[in-house]
């Protein structure tokens, strides 16, 4: 089956405390990207990868960290998390070139930092 | 980066009306212009898309009107049902590296 795999779905931490949120794709996909979800702010874009070792940031990338060492795997790391932080996670990827625009999304990773 | 502006932030409808949510961008380089829908515990989901280059598509009980000299397009929901009850995003591209902008999202609900 096609799809977008995080890990983990759910994860309470305490400020500082360094994290990973794994993203796993199986469709071969050239870019990555991810979101935050919070309410009443829609999705947010954190970074996004059209490549390995291509990356950039989105429109929120400060306190995250991410690479793309593999095609199927692009993590995003929270090297100092903060309560800021607390939001819903969203992982996708899609074809990168004309007419390829259309993303799947993992589940979603609730992270809470206290 | 450019915005979306997507109302309203949540529509209350009764089973079998008609669900309208809009949204309106600045960029005219935007030329995809697709519509997700989340439900609950799950990740948003491709629902229906559209360019430029037509006004209306239609896929089953879904519409997007698009409106290219106003900026605006919207999403129709004709005979809602209760199973459409989801948040729904709709989104642009320009087709540039940063892939979509997303609206702010509309918590959809049909009341049986």
């Amino acid at each position: 089956e096609a799809q977008v795999t995080q890990n983990p779905r759910y994860l309470i931490t305490v400020t500082g405390k360094k994290l990973t949120v794994t993203c796993s794709q199986n469709m071969n996909h050239e870019y990555m990207s991810w979101y935050r979800q919070d309410p009443g702010l829609g999705l947010r874009q954190i970074y996004y990868s059209m490549n390995v070792e291509v990356t950039d940031k989105g429109d929120v990338p400060e306190g995250y960290k991410v690479s793309r060492k593999e095609k199927r795997n692009f993590p995003l790391i929270l090297e100092s998390p903060s309560p800021n932080q607390t939001s819903l996670y969203f992982c996708a990827s899609s074809f990168w070139g004309p007419g390829a625009n259309v993303l799947t999304f993992g589940a979603g990773s609730r992270l809470t930092v206290l | 980066q450019q915005q979306v502006k997507q109302s309203p932030q949540s529509l209350i409808v009764q089973k079998g009306g008609i669900s309208i949510i809009n949204c309106a961008y600045e960029n005219t380089a935007f030329d995809y212009f697709p519509w997700y829908q989340q439900f609950p515990g799950k990740g948003p989901a491709l629902l229906i898309a559209i360019r430029p280059d037509v006004s209306e598509k239609k896929e089953g009980r879904f519409t997007i009107s698009f409106n290219k000299s106003a900026k605006q397009f919207s999403l129709h929901i004709m005979d809602s049902q209760p199973g459409d009850s989801a948040t729904y995003f709709c989104a642009a591209s320009g087709g540039g590296a940063d892939g979509l902008t997303f609206g702010k999202g509309t918590h959809l609900i049909i009341q049986p």
